[in-house]
């Protein structure tokens, strides 16, 4: 079936570094979407991607779509102490939306 | 706020019991979603109904029974659950379900689920 391999599983990082994670899958996707999920709350849609080779940005964060349509990745810059959580990507295919396993952002200050 | 309320957010329960999650969405979305969270899981589907109708079930065991009253409104029968059931229960919502999904959805908080 239909799956993402999302790294790293986990970052431990300082306040004030760059962050980057990615997806990837051996399936092609209409649209790649990345979540995030604080503690003790649902998950909310940060950026969605809906075309190959897109870049966009939301405040700090930037995400792109890969020109295969097999990966995407997520950048965080200048991370601050609101930004641990867990970051998830997503892709759409024929009609199913397929979730990675996540990433788990620490933030020491 | 999402705009998707689900109670209760917490829920301890006997393999014996029935109960039941709730989800309310205020978005005038016609699809809705039930999620499994599980550590160190990716979110699991469970069911997604399209104005009103189920389109999917993905080999859910039936203690798990879903019921879409109306668009805005799904709840989660849960009865004789195993231990292994214990999860963080997740409603979304999205404009349209099927081919019309982008993949958008507006998660609600969770319900935290616990069997002993």
């Amino acid at each position: 079936g239909q799956q993402l391999n999302q790294s790293p599983q986990s970052m431990f990082i300082q306040e004030g570094e760059d962050v980057s994670m990615n997806c990837t899958s051996s399936s092609i996707f209409n649209t790649w979407l990345w979540y995030k999920q604080d503690p003790g709350e649902g998950p909310v849609l940060l950026i969605a991607l809906y075309k190959a080779g897109e870049l966009t940005s939301n405040g700090r964060l930037t995400a792109q779509f890969g020109i295969t349509r097999k990966d995407s990745f997520l950048n965080i810059s200048a991370s601050i102490p609101s930004d641990v959580g867990i970051y998830f990507c997503a892709a759409q295919g024929a009609q199913k939306l397929v979730f990675g396993q996540g990433t788990r952002l620490t933030i020491n200050p | 706020e999402t705009g998707v309320t689900q109670t209760p957010r917490h829920l301890v329960m006997g393999m014996t019991n029935k109960k039941s999650l709730k989800c309310e969405q205020h978005l005038g979305h016609n699809a809705m979603y039930w999620y499994k969270q599980s550590a160190k899981k990716p979110l699991e589907l469970m069911f997604v109904y399209s104005l009103e109708e189920r389109v999917e079930n993905n080999s859910v065991p039936s203690r798990f029974s879903p019921e879409c009253p109306n668009s805005s409104h799904l709840f989660l029968h849960l009865h004789t659950l195993q231990p292994e059931d214990s999860a963080l229960y997740l409603c979304a919502s999205s404009r349209e379900g099927g081919w019309g999904n982008t993949g958008e959805l507006f998660f609600g908080e969770g319900s935290r689920l616990t069997v002993l």
